[in-house]
């Protein structure tokens, strides 16, 4: 069965750092791979999604993700985050259907 | 385009009561999902539908029931509510899951406390 983990819950930045998240999944077969946000009091909006070719990937908001096959890894990126960049970042992969991981919380401090 | 629309926004059910959530969407999706958001646990796929007619259980489907009568619609049934189904939750829908255009949109969500 496929599964997705977020290793970081919870993570605390000051304006201007760069952020990683990880994401992993465990799925042998062909995967499509997202990343979700969702904003304080929001629902989730996609931030970018991988289904083939050039594995770097880039979305909305100056965010990137680069998919890495032979580690099964999905990581989020962004080189300068923002105080706006608050929110919940959700990695998901799609096969048959739609999983989550657990999530990663980001503050971003001015 | 409204998208992805559910009902109620909030809801407060004593434990045992029964209730439906509704969702619905106008862009003639074929994939309808509902997922429930616990703190820490991210989310959870609760039941899913290919289309109309077809329904299927996603990771925690248990005390949820779901029907799929026609494309627009698929309503989340709670038969006898439990406190462990307190939690928010999300009816999402996308083209298909099959294709490129398989990006999922996602409703406001419903607030459900079970006392």
């Amino acid at each position: 069965a496929q599964s997705v983990s977020q290793h970081n819950h919870h993570v605390i930045l000051s304006e201007a750092a760069s952020l990683e998240l990880g994401c992993n999944y465990s799925y042998g077969g062909t995967v499509n791979l997202f990343w979700y946000v969702q904003y304080p009091g929001q629902h989730l909006q996609l931030l970018l999604k991988y289904f083939s070719g050039d594995p770097l990937v880039k979305g909305i908001k100056g965010f990137e993700a680069e998919f890495i096959k032979s580690k099964f890894s999905f990581n989020l990126r962004k080189p300068s985050v923002q105080w706006s960049d608050t929110a919940e970042y959700f990695c998901a992969v799609n096969t048959d259907k739609l999983i989550f991981g657990t999530g990663t919380r980001l503050q971003v401090f001015p | 385009n409204a998208g992805v629309t559910q009902t109620p926004k909030f809801q407060v059910l004593k434990t045992g009561q029964s209730m439906t959530l509704q969702c619905a969407q106008d862009m003639n999706h074929e994939y309808m999902s509902w997922y429930r958001q616990d703190p820490g646990m991210g989310l959870r796929l609760i039941h899913y539908s290919v289309g109309a007619g077809i329904t299927d259980q996603g990771e925690v489907p248990n005390g949820y029931n779901v029907s799929r009568s026609t494309t627009e619609d698929f309503p989340l049934r709670l038969l006898s509510a439990a406190p462990s189904q307190t939690s928010v939750y999300f009816c999402a829908s996308s083209y298909d899951t099959s294709s490129s255009y398989n990006e999922q949109f996602f409703g406001p969500g419903t607030r459900l406390t079970v006392l």
